[in-house]
């Protein structure tokens, strides 16, 4: 059975530093990776995806993600945070037809 | 294009009354998904329909909860009868097609309140 792991509930980071927000999978076959970010009371908003290919892939609002097969892991970075990146990400797995969620990681941009 | 479209946004109700949330994807999907988004379990994918037909309803916690896809443009999922532990969002996501490539697109979500 495929699974996701986000190891950090929450994440602070300086506006303008650099952010990392954290992803490892498990799955028995090739994987497709997916991150989402969900602001307040709003639904999930789609940032990126990993099929095939290169192993950095860029996606929206300046976010890119590293798919590393040895490590098991697909984490989220930017090089410089904003205060409007504050919000709930979601790392999600997709072996077949089912999308596995992690918890998500809260992001909390401090001005 | 407007987007995934869910109604109600919100939903206060009374244990053992019926709850109905409504769907409507976006125009050209094929697939559709609810899930149920709590503080204790996460998002949980309750159930999914490709081209109008139940593929997984695994998901689907009880009895009491059931969805229908009577259309390519609208979906319902109903709990009857509600109870407290009921309480969440659910979200509605479509998708072009069913395969492991495509991104889901979500709607805003119904938060759901039994009282």
């Amino acid at each position: 059975a495929q699974s996701v792991a986000q190891p950090e509930d929450q994440v602070n980071v300086a506006e303008g530093n650099p952010l990392t927000v954290k992803c490892t999978y498990s799955v028995s076959g090739n994987p497709y990776l997916f991150w989402y970010v969900q602001y307040p009371n709003r639904g999930l908003q789609f940032l990126l995806k990993y099929i095939t290919g290169d192993n950095l892939v860029k996606g929206s609002y300046g976010f890119e993600a590293e798919f590393n097969k040895s490590q098991t892991s697909f984490h989220l970075k930017k090089p410089s945070a904003l205060v409007s990146d504050s919000a709930l990400y979601f790392c999600a797995v997709r072996e077949s037809y089912q999308l596995t969620f992690g918890k998500g990681t809260k992001l909390s941009v401090i001005p | 294009d407007a987007g995934v479209i869910q109604s109600p946004r919100h939903e206060v109700t009374e244990m053992g009354q019926e709850v109905t949330l409504r769907c409507k994807p976006i125009s050209g999907h094929n697939s559709l998904f609810w899930y149920r988004q709590t503080m204790m379990r996460g998002l949980e994918l309750l159930i999914y329909f490709n081209n109008n037909v139940p593929i997984d309803d695994s998901g689907m916690p009880e009895d009491r909860f059931s969805a229908k896809m009577p259309n390519a443009s609208f979906s319902t999922l109903k709990i009857q009868p509600s109870e407290p532990r009921d309480s969440a969002v659910y979200f509605c996501a479509s998708s072009p097609r069913l395969d492991p490539y495509n991104e889901q697109f979500f709607g805003p979500g119904t938060r759901l309140t039994v009282l």
